[in-house]
């Protein structure tokens, strides 16, 4: 089965330090790898993702992830935290066995980012 | 371009009764949508993958007859909630695939918070 795991239900980081969200995923092929992060009381906002290519994705708001194949990790990064950060993220793939472009989510991690 | 919107962003409803959710793509059509329901400090749980001008198709475990997907146009969505319980409350968010869109992008509205008294 496909599927994505964020192994940290919460991570915690001072304001200025590096930050990483972890997650892992178990596809067949080729994965499409996606992260979005969610405010409280709003949808998911798209922030990058990995089809092909450079293993290094950049996305919005400073954010960038590392695809790597070996050790089937999408891990989410930035070198710099701010306190505007906080909030939730997931990471996700593409449902590779559905023809109607359904995306599996992990359980999630909560960023907080204390000043 | 690509913005979903959702209304209405709260409601507020009594036991028994029933509720509307409309999904709008607002600058593109959408042949396929998503519904999606949320718990508090949970992920997002597939109920339904709505396809214009068919039946949707529902996940294992949500009632077709509970939650009603109505897909009239390529950018008009409804989830109705019907004979709504206090377990039925949640975010409910949707999602719209956007024809053509690089490698399956799916654009996703604000959410609904639906609670049931």
């Amino acid at each position: 089965a496909q599927s994505v795991a964020q192994p940290e239900d919460q991570v915690n980081v001072a304001e200025g330090n590096p930050l990483t969200v972890k997650c892992t995923y178990s596809v067949s092929g080729n994965p499409y790898l996606f992260w979005y992060v969610q405010y409280p009381n709003r949808g998911l906002q798209f922030l990058l993702k990995y089809i092909t290519g450079d293993n290094l994705v950049k996305g919005s708001y400073g954010f960038e992830a590392e695809f790597n194949k070996s050790q089937t990790s999408f891990h989410l990064k930035k070198p710099s935290a701010l306190v505007s950060d906080s909030a939730l993220y997931f990471c996700a793939v593409r449902d590779m066995y559905s023809s109607a472009s359904k995306i599996i989510f992990g359980s999630g991690t909560r960023l907080s980012i204390r000043p | 371009g690509a913005v979903v919107s959702q209304h209405p962003s709260w409601v507020i409803c009594k036991s028994g009764t029933s509720v509307k959710i409309e999904c709008r793509s607002l600058d593109f059509q959408a042949t396929t949508m998503f519904w999606y329901r949320q718990f508090p400090k949970q992920s997002l749980m597939l109920m339904a993958t709505s396809n214009e001008g068919s039946k949707a198709t529902y996940e294992q475990g949500v009632e077709k007859d509970k939650f009603l997907i109505n897909h009239a146009s390529l950018t008009l969505s409804t989830l109705t909630v019907t004979s709504a319980h206090p377990e039925d409350s949640s975010f409910y968010i949707c999602s719209a695939y956007k024809a053509g869109a690089a490698y399956n992008e799916q654009f996703f509205g604000p959410g609904t918070r639906l609670t049931v008294l």
